[in-house]
């Protein structure tokens, strides 16, 4: 079965402080992509990781992936209130050009002054 | 920038009327999805579409139907509106070529069906 499981589904957190969120997948693939979701709107693409070992950062947000552990990670650093949000993974596992995505259940994040 | 856009951001409709929720993208992209999001449940996929009047079932086809005449134009069909249908439909477009950017979202339609 193809499953994209995230967690933790729910992440409080003081400001100032570091936390992981992990994304583990089903099966092999080498394409992934995490994406922000600020309540009540859609979804905002984030990182884009297409091959083992690559990372990505943008501000206090890091993704790592690792495609032999079938592992992503989004790293936060020193969070701030703005960061606020639900974080979505999602994994491309067909090549072919559906572009079809499987998403984790997603990880609200909330940071607490 | 691609843009995705989706016809209303709020829409109030009664059990049983037909339902057309209608999505548009300017980048000239094969392939279009419609989502529906529900509080605990994620994203699940309706249908999409590969190509124009390509369609496949999603994980949740059943009560809703899609048309794709123009490329740039994939429309959701609540047939006849049931309560259970009261969700966040999110529309999202992506091409074979760009694959690798992954699928670019419209801003949603709030459904409720009352």
């Amino acid at each position: 079965e193809l499953k994209v499981e995230q967690n933790p589904l729910f992440l409080s957190m003081q400001e100032g402080k570091n936390y992981t969120i992990y994304c583990n997948y089903s099966t092999t693939s080498d394409r992934l992509y995490w994406y922000r979701q600020d309540p009540g709107k859609s979804l905002e693409s984030l990182f884009v990781l297409l091959s083992n070992g690559a990372v990505k950062q943008e501000g206090r947000l890091m993704a790592s992936l690792d495609t032999k552990a079938r592992l992503s990670t989004l790293h936060i650093t020193a969070a701030v209130h703005d960061l606020s949000a639900t974080y979505f993974c999602a994994v491309d596992f067909i090549s072919s050009n559906t572009g079809k995505l499987i998403f984790g259940q997603g990880t609200t994040l909330q940071v607490k002054p | 920038d691609v843009k995705v856009t989706q016809s209303s951001r709020y829409l109030v409709k009664r059990t049983g009327e037909k339902v057309f929720l209608e999505c548009v993208q300017d980048m000239d992209h094969e392939n279009m999805f419609w989502y529906r999001q529900d509080p605990g449940l994620g994203l699940r996929l309706i249908y999409f579409s590969y190509d124009v009047k390509m369609k496949e079932k999603g994980d949740i086809p059943e009560g809703y139907s899609v048309s794709r005449e123009k490329k740039e134009r994939f429309s959701l069909i609540l047939e006849s509106a049931s309560t259970n249908q009261t969700s966040m439909y999110l529309c999202a477009s992506s091409s074979p070529s760009t694959n690798r950017k992954g699928q670019f979202f419209g801003p949603g339609t709030r459904l409720t069906v009352l």
